[in-house]
């Protein structure tokens, strides 16, 4: 298993800010992925964060609007650029630790409202 | 590129009835399937997976589900539904892509009432 901790928890940010969300494992992993979920909506993969190499995003997300870095097995930070009210979502921290049949453990995710 | 459809947003059951969750997959090869539930202000949990063998898959809470290829279904049933089981349940479906990713789909809303 793994546990995972999120920072912020929740924050409010003005329209064309910058917010960096931090994700902290207990245990060294390999895949990381970061999800989007709007309100009442379902969770949509933003991307996927693998140490030693570049993000790779899903079709509708690029590296200028949400930067990722993955400096260790451990941690993880994604960024949400020049933030406009459709950003305000939950943005959810994952990992997997048993490839495409494993189990994905979560944070509790940083629910992000842009005034 | 696989993909879940969830039959419901929301589904509401009395406590002590039967639930029954829907779930559909897309997939041009043998998938990996997993049911998650979400409670309030919560990170996901696994409730079951399957991945092979045992098409009738038993999980956390007294959850199961069958893998049926020929409906390409994964539903989610639980023979009585209890109070502590209101919460948001996601089908997902995994898939291998170099590394691999895992797809949710929409989301059913599970309300029991007293």
């Amino acid at each position: 298993s793994a546990v995972i901790s999120q920072k912020p928890s929740r924050d409010i940010c003005q329209r064309g800010t910058s917010l960096t969300i931090q994700c902290q494992v207990d245990s060294q992993v390999t895949m990381m992925f970061w999800y989007r979920q709007q309100p009442g909506q379902s969770l949509t993969l933003i991307a996927t964060a693998n140490q030693g190499s570049e993000a790779t995003y899903e079709s509708g997300f690029v590296i200028d609007k949400f930067p990722i870095s993955r400096p260790n097995l451990t941690f993880s930070t994604l960024t949400v650029s020049n933030m406009s009210p459709e950003d305000s979502s939950i943005y959810l921290c994952s990992v997997g630790t048993g490839g495409p049949t494993g189990e994905l453990f979560f944070g509790e995710g940083s629910r992000l409202t842009v005034l | 590129a696989q993909s879940v459809t969830q039959l419901g947003s929301h589904v509401s059951v009395s406590e002590g009835a039967l639930v029954l969750l829907r779930c559909n997959y897309s997939s041009s090869v043998p998938p990996y399937l997993f049911w998650y539930v979400q409670y309030p202000n919560q990170g996901l949990q696994l409730l079951l997976k399957y991945t092979t063998g045992a098409t009738l898959v038993k999980g956390i809470n007294g959850f199961e589900a069958e893998f049926k290829k020929s409906e390409t279904s994964f539903h989610l049933t639980k023979p009585s539904a209890h109070m502590s089981d209101a919460a948001e349940y996601f089908c997902a479906v995994s898939e291998s892509t170099g590394g691999f990713k895992t797809i949710f789909g929409a989301g059913t809303r599970l309300f029991v009432k007293a």
